[in-house]
């Protein structure tokens, strides 16, 4: 069966630090991936999706990045965290011929 | 540009039939999907749409309507654990199935 992970669960980390998270999908080969982010209380917006290995297309122009060096791994980086990076960031996957998006348990961001 | 409207919030009572619309304007229209998000938690799928019609999964149901670019989810038999929000989305005719949210509906549901 088909497993994603995300770590860290949770990030406290200061105005101007790096960021870098993670996320590895099992079970499945050539996945979709995606990256969304989730103020308190709001929608998800998407920010990063990826059909392929170093193939990455950005939604929304911002201080964030991603990269995809292996079929299966989807990392989210910055190289200075902003007050407005905080909140809830989720990985998600689906296959090729698939409808369903599967999430990862997300990861809990605050920038302080 | 897309976009897409669902209420922001709906209160109904256990045993109850709800109605959570969506509207949507996007290029490219592929399918509807419903999600549901437990505080805390990460989104899970509940239905998916691509073409005009009511899909029934057990008690909930989705319709799409591609004409009028809309759609419902409707939850019958409401119990206290649907109590969460309920999330729209429109998967565009993209390359990498690009999926775009709304920003989500809160049930509250009383006894």
């Amino acid at each position: 069966s088909q497993t994603i992970h995300q770590w860290p669960a949770t990030l406290v980390q200061p105005v101007g630090s790096p960021l870098s998270l993670e996320c590895t999908v099992e079970g499945t080969s050539n996945p979709n991936l995606y990256w969304y982010r989730q103020a308190a209380g709001r929608g998800l917006q998407l920010l990063f999706y990826s059909v392929g290995i170093g193939q990455i297309s950005s939604e929304v122009p911002q201080n964030l990045s991603a990269s995809r060096p292996q079929d299966r791994q989807f990392i989210l980086s910055s190289k200075k965290l902003l007050l407005s990076d905080s909140g809830f960031y989720l990985c998600a996957w689906i296959s090729g011929g698939g409808n369903e998006q599967f999430f990862g348990p997300g990861t809990r961001l605050t920038v302080l | 540009g897309q976009s897409l409207e669902q209420p922001s919030e709906v209160t109904a009572v256990e045993g109850a039939i709800v109605q959570i619309n969506c509207t949507y304007q996007t290029s490219g229209f592929y399918g509807l999907s419903w999600y549901q998000q437990h505080d805390g938690g990460a989104p899970t799928f509940l239905s998916y749409n691509a073409l005009d019609g009511l899909e029934e999964t057990g008690r909930f149901s989705s319709f799409l309507s591609r004409s009028d670019s809309y759609g419902y989810l409707l939850l019958q038999e409401l119990q206290m654990k649907d109590s969460a929000s309920y999330f729209c989305a429109v998967r565009e005719d993209t390359g990498g199935f690009k999926t775009i949210f709304g920003a989500g509906t809160r049930l509250f549901v009383k006894a």
